[in-house]
């Protein structure tokens, strides 16, 4: 069956621009991750929604920052006001209710010049 | 920081040999998982072993988790060229984990 997929794969733009990146999770998974990954670093935490409960955006680095799920399925992650240190893979991932292992999206190549 | 450490940070063989990667971790945790990143994209899941697990096989991979010493171990035997990729460890209490900063293995023909 189909992946996570996140669009666009790439993304460049000014900084100062706000810019939305896009997950479709796999149909049927509840919970769905944020992360952001720099250049040769692990993964970074942002936020994660499981089902209708309030998300955990305990991982966002400022309120630039803000993600949403709309219906269970797809998220939106939109940063505003972006800044050159924003510059990097925001990955997605989605896993099952008390499933522990999460499917990887692609990811989004941002760069802010 | 909760982040753990992986040693080591690179890792180049020769195909045809096993590659053995660490991974520490400060917290308690219930499981704990190994992933690949090819050309920093998407993760692909490997391995998961549980809090009471000690060692588990899948295929080429052997994991093994020592909670006493809150460490883990990855072991690819028999690596080939395709190997050749960033590994991972993730491991948590609940279903947040945590990543290591990953380790780069390199596989020469």
């Amino acid at each position: 069956g189909a992946g996570v997929s996140q669009s666009p794969s790439n993304k460049v733009t000014e900084k100062g621009k706000d810019v939305e990146l896009r997950c479709d999770p796999i149909s049927g998974h509840t919970a769905l991750y944020w992360y952001r990954q720099s250049l040769g670093q692990g993964l970074e935490f942002l936020i994660y929604f499981q089902g209708n409960s309030a998300p955990d955006k305990s991982g966002l680095p400022s309120d630039r920052f803000s993600a949403e799920r709309t219906g269970g399925s797809v998220s939106t992650l939109t940063i505003q006001r972006t800044q050159q240190e924003d510059s990097a893979v925001y990955l997605c991932a989605s896993s099952l209710t008390g499933e522990r292992t999460q499917y990887f999206g692609p990811g989004t190549r941002l760069l802010v010049l | 920081s909760q982040q753990g450490e992986e040693d080591p940070q690179a890792l180049s063989i020769q195909e045809g040999e096993n590659a053995t990667m660490n991974c520490s971790y400060k917290t308690s945790i219930n499981n704990l998982q190994w992933y690949r990143q090819n050309s920093g994209r998407g993760l692909v899941h490997l391995i998961l072993i549980r809090s009471n697990e000690r060692e588990k096989h899948s295929g080429r991979l052997r994991v093994t988790l020592d909670t006493s010493k809150k460490s883990s171990s990855l072991l690819i035997t028999a690596s080939r060229a395709a190997d050749t990729a960033s590994y991972f460890c993730a491991y948590g209490a609940n279903s947040k984990l945590t990543f290591g900063k990953g380790i780069t293995l390199s596989v020469r023909p």
